[in-house]
């Protein structure tokens, strides 16, 4: 069964930002075994990685994305955020999210499709 | 942008054997990370398949098996069955403080 959830708009025009939440299992986010990445995938191509958060905040995120990600976190509300900004058509892909264990995704949100058009 | 290479795509009658390669480099696979496998079913998120190198989660047939050695792994999957027919990725990790993901292998059942 799905236990990781995507949230967002659906479409999002040029050069605006993208925001993005992800719902994880109650308690889980505060474990500190994990880590919670953002994972995307434009349509008949492969997986990207995004960018990682930890509980405490920290972050690391895809050395070609970084310019424009920015994660949080949100442990009383059970989760975890992304936002792009400056999109182009380029963004446009579905959106994962998934818990990060001992530097394996071991558990994926369904995915979200982002559009990016005017 | 992927950084490990991996053949776009193999096949196999059903019952055969294949195996799927996924060749990295000394900042990543040969320099002593892990790799994982997923696999993606049509219309899917991506499973994880294979952690640790040769690992299978709770519920993963046997029939999947994983290896490393120096910058490469593979995949082999035996005893192919037509549910097996999917999208394959290789992962692991980069000195650059990266995941890194392979270019992806469709497996097709005759």
């Amino acid at each position: 069964q799905v236990q990781l959830q995507e949230s967002g708009p659906g479409l999002v025009k040029p050069s605006e930002t993208l925001s993005l939440t992800c719902t994880v299992p109650a308690g889980s986010i505060s474990n500190t075994t994990y880590y919670w990445s953002w994972i995307r995938q434009p349509a008949g191509r492969g997986l990207e990685w995004i960018g990682r958060i930890y509980i405490n905040g920290n972050t690391n995120y895809n050395p070609s994305l970084k310019s424009r990600v920015t994660m949080s976190i949100d442990t009383f509300e059970n989760r975890f955020s992304l936002k792009l900004n400056s999109v182009t058509a380029a963004d446009t892909a579905i959106y994962y999210c998934a818990r990060v264990m001992y530097r394996a995704f071991d558990m994926w949100g369904q995915g979200t499709f982002i559009t990016v058009s005017s | 942008q992927s950084v490990l290479t991996q053949p776009p795509s193999v096949s196999g009658a059903p019952g055969q054997r294949v195996t799927i390669s996924c060749t990295g480099n000394r900042s990543n696979i040969g320099a002593g990370y892990d790799v994982h496998w997923y696999q993606q079913l049509p219309g899917t998120a991506p499973k994880l398949l294979i952690y640790f190198n040769a690992n299978r989660p709770s519920g993963v047939p046997d029939r999947f098996s994983g290896s490393k050695s120096g910058a490469s792994a593979s995949l082999a999957i035996s005893g192919l069955q037509p549910e097996d027919e999917a999208d394959y990725y290789c992962q692991s990790y980069d000195s650059s403080l990266s995941y890194v993901f392979g270019t992806g292998t469709k497996v097709t059942v005759l």
